[in-house]
């Protein structure tokens, strides 16, 4: 199955900046996936990312605050915008990898201060 | 929208006994897939089912889909503490809609 490396794993950052994570796909996939997890809490989806398209956002979620790059197809980026202390949650990209279902990367922990 | 329940959210059991992770969604499955997550780390996939009656096995866990696709389990044999995790259930929605559905997910333990 695809391996992600993401990156950073974790990262404690000053409130009002602004932090930008990547996912690195080993293979190519057509559709990337970035989820919130918020402390105790479960996954929830923040938007699909598709090569050569905008990315699509779930409710509650904004490209302004999230702002989605997806060059190519082995590759994406997820921002995390003028960041407030509710934003501290662990962020993973995924992508839809056929019969192995859905691979996760590794998370970023993300703490702000 | 699609919900899933897990049960129990939580679960302490000694090493060697067995032990068993529902999952119950509100709509039919068309994909169901386990993920274990270590604390703060990323998901490891397990298992995905997706046909009524479906039943996987990997070591020592085992999946089951029921034939009405609204149900799934999750059994471990003689844990050990390299079981202990969070067990999550994610359902994807069919059609052209891949996105994911997770549960809350359950937080085992396993005393050595």
């Amino acid at each position: 199955s695809a391996v992600i490396s993401q990156k950073p794993s974790r990262d404690i950052c000053q409130r009002g900046t602004s932090l930008t994570i990547q996912c690195q796909v080993d293979s190519q996939v057509t559709m990337m996936f970035w989820y919130r997890q918020q402390p105790g809490q479960s996954l929830t989806l923040i938007a699909t990312a598709n090569q050569g398209s905008e990315a699509t956002y779930e409710s509650g979620f904004v490209i302004d605050k999230f702002p989605i790059s997806r060059p190519n197809l082995t590759f994406s980026t997820l921002t995390v915008s003028n960041m407030s202390p509710e934003d501290s949650s662990i962020y993973l990209c995924s992508a839809s990898t056929g019969i192995y279902g859905y691979t996760f990367g590794s998370g970023t922990r993300l703490t702000v201060v | 929208s699609q919900e899933l329940e897990q049960s129990p959210q939580s679960l302490i059991v000694q090493e060697g006994k067995n032990l068993t992770i529902n999952c119950t969604s509100s709509k039919t499955l068309y994909g169901l897939y386990w993920y274990k997550q270590k604390y703060g780390e990323g998901l490891i996939f397990l298992m995905m089912l997706q046909k009524g009656g479906e039943e996987k096995s990997h070591e020592k866990i085992t999946a089951k889909l029921d034939e009405k696709k609204q149900q799934s389990s999750l059994h471990i044999t003689a844990s050990q503490p390299s079981h202990a995790g969070i067990y999550l259930c994610g359902a994807d929605s069919g059609g052209s809609n891949y996105k994911l559905t997770f549960g809350k997910g359950t937080l085992l333990t396993v005393n050595p």
